[in-house]
Order: structure tokens, then sequence, then C-alpha cells
């Protein structure tokens, strides 16, 4: 079975803190990708990326960096936290053979910034 | 931009009945649908994968059908169960779009009770 590990459950920071989100895949799956989750706006596309240290914007990158070193890892880099930011990120992974391969998800880590 | 709307944002119903979940979308050129279910606080389960060229797909007591031409998905539940209680997302996946991304749909939150 795919499995997608998130580093944290849970995280609370402060307004201003540089902030890293984990996720790795043991799958060896090319594509990666971090969404948020937000109650009435649903799950939207922070940034994806196919590749190691290949990256690409989705719809709200905004406030959001991201890095690839590895291809089982991927980090979602919130440069300076501000409360807006708090949210549910989740992180999903595909194999990448297809544009239409099945994406599978981690468990999510619930961001709340002070 | 595609958009997923979901029907009805929440339902809840007496253990033992069958019911549908809707979810449509407006462009019908895509790669897949996937079906998701999410409990609370907790990441994504996927649930079944439809891809362009099937009608259909069955697992257990869950069945997913797509009509692509009207843009159109439905998920039966058969005999609901007050463990299927949990938000249930649909996504598409749009031809031409980069790595297979999805756009989601806001989920039907569905309370099943004994």
């Amino acid at each position: 079975d795919v499995k997608v590990t998130q580093s944290s459950r849970y995280l609370v920071k402060r307004t201003g803190e540089k902030v890293f989100l984990e996720c790795v895949q043991d799958m060896d799956h090319e594509n990666m990708f971090w969404y948020r989750q937000d109650p009435g706006l649903g799950l939207r596309l922070i940034y994806f990326s196919y590749d190691v240290k290949m990256k690409e914007k989705g719809d709200i990158p905004e406030g959001y960096s991201v890095s690839r070193e590895k291809k089982e890892r991927f980090s979602l880099i919130l440069e300076s936290a501000s409360t807006n930011q708090t949210s549910m990120y989740l992180c999903a992974s595909s194999l990448g053979t297809s544009d239409w391969d099945e994406q599978f998800f981690g468990p999510g880590t619930r961001l709340t910034v002070l | 931009k595609q958009e997923v709307t979901q029907i009805p944002a929440a339902l809840s119903v007496p253990e033992g009945e069958n019911l549908v979940l809707n979810c449509s979308f407006t462009d019908s050129a895509i790669y897949n649908l996937q079906w998701f279910r999410q409990d609370p606080g907790k990441g994504l389960t996927s649930l079944l994968l439809i891809q362009s060229s099937q009608r259909e797909q069955t697992s257990g007591r869950l069945n997913a059908s797509l009509d692509k031409s009207s843009g159109r998905s439905t998920l039966y539940i058969a005999a609901s169960q007050p463990g299927d209680s949990a938000t249930y997302l649909c996504a598409v996946s749009p031809r031409g779009s980069t790595l297979g991304r999805l756009y989601f749909g806001r989920g039907t939150q569905l309370t099943v009770w004994p």
C-alpha cells in the first residue's frame, strides 16, 4: 500500500515564524502535491512537484514556498506565518506515469497560527 | 476552469437506507473522477476511481457511476451504517491539466444514525 506521511498532525505557531511542513511518501512516486482545506472553500492546490527540484505553482501559492531535494520528500514552507494561514494542510502523491494516476493523501497537518 | 459541485451539502439518514450522493462538473473533458472519504480532522481516503472510458466502479457497498457527457457522477451507498458517517468528496482530473491535478467539490457531510 502507498503510504504518505506528514511530520505533524497538529502544529501551533506564532505570527511571523518560519514554518516547515514535511511530507514523505514511500512508493517512489514522481508527483507530489500540497493542498490546504478550509471550511466552505474545499481543497485548494498550493504547489506541486513532478521531479526532484522541480515545482509549479497551484491556485494559491502566495505566502508559501516548497522544497523537493529528495524524491520521497516534499516540504511546504511558510516564510512568515500569518493568521490567515491557519488551516488543514494535506499532502498527496501520485505515480507520475500518466496524467490520470490516482492521488494518495496523507493524514493532514492542522496548523494554527496565533 | 473546472468547477465541481456536490449536492446535497449535508445528509442525515437512518441506518439501513440506500442513498445517493451527487457530483457535477462543468467541463466533460476529464481523465478520471475520484471519490474520497474524509473523517473529521483526518486526511482523505480514496474510495473509487473511475477512468474517463469507464461508466462505473464498485467496491463492496459502494457504486460510483460516471456520465461524462452530462458532467455528472453519483456515489451510491447501499444499506448505510453508522460507520459510513463522514464527508464524501469528489474530484476530477481535467484533460490537459498538469500532472493530473485534481479539482475538488466541497463535499457532502453524511450522518447515519442508528
